[in-house]
């Protein structure tokens, strides 16, 4: 079964400095997706950025980015110039491609703290 | 367009009551998925629904749980005789159709029920 580990349980970054958040996951399948997820106090689900495994071309969407290292299933998430609003729960999640279980499989989370 | 919908955003129930958490998707989205979210742990996977189909529920507790998809109206999540363990955020979820037979591969999620049992 596919796993998604996040090891950080909590990190906390300065406003306006860069984070990184890691992710790793298992799976024996070459074709899937991954996901990041933010969760804000409000709990609403989020999605902040998506990656699909086919292409070598690392995600970004305005200041977060991804990198991916396929080989190593590692699916980090670098949030730049962090601000205030960044402050919440994040969530690495992964799919199968089509044709498999559509279901996401969620890590346990990364809570961050933006300080001012 | 709408976002997902979930009513009620907060449920309380007394233990052996039972709760109805519903869901309407996005507009033209015809896959559901429902969610659990457990304090201080991630979402996992409960039941995924097209229209009238149940696709996968690999991750439905075997009994007290079940849901549907009519093909009218809003997806309805169902647990019977709730005792304090259920007490958790559920999360629905909804994607639009893909190229293919199956659905694209983002879920966009509603804001949760979060149900507390007595």
């Amino acid at each position: 079964a596919q796993t998604v580990t996040q090891s950080q349980p909590e990190m906390s970054v300065q406003e306006a400095e860069t984070v990184t958040l890691s992710c790793t996951y298992d799976t024996s399948e070459s074709d899937y997706y991954l996901f990041w997820y933010k969760q804000p106090p409000s709990r609403q689900m989020i999605l902040v950025i998506r990656q699909e495994a086919y292409k070598q071309q690392n995600a970004t969407e305005n200041r977060f980015s991804v990198n991916f290292q396929k080989a190593a299933k590692s699916f980090s998430l670098k949030i730049s110039d962090s601000q205030l609003g960044d402050a919440a729960m994040y969530f690495c999640a992964y799919r199968e491609a089509q044709g498999g279980s559509e279901k996401l499989v969620f890590g346990k989370g990364t809570k961050l703290t933006v300080n001012p | 367009n709408a976002g997902v919908m979930q009513n009620p955003r907060h449920l309380v129930r007394r233990r052996g009551q039972e709760a109805r958490l519903r869901c309407s998707p996005m507009k033209g989205h015809s896959h559901v998925y429902w969610y659990r979210q457990l304090p201080e742990e991630g979402l996992k996977f409960m039941v995924y629904l097209q229209k009238e189909n149940i696709i996968d529920e690999s991750g439905m507790p075997k009994e007290r749980f079940s849901a549907e998809f009519p093909k009218e109206g809003p997806s309805i999540l169902r647990i019977q005789q709730v005792v304090r363990g259920d007490s958790a955020a559920y999360f629905c979820a909804s994607s639009p159709p893909g190229v293919t037979a199956g659905p694209q591969e983002t879920q966009y999620f509603g804001p949760g029920t979060r149900l507390l049992v007595l």
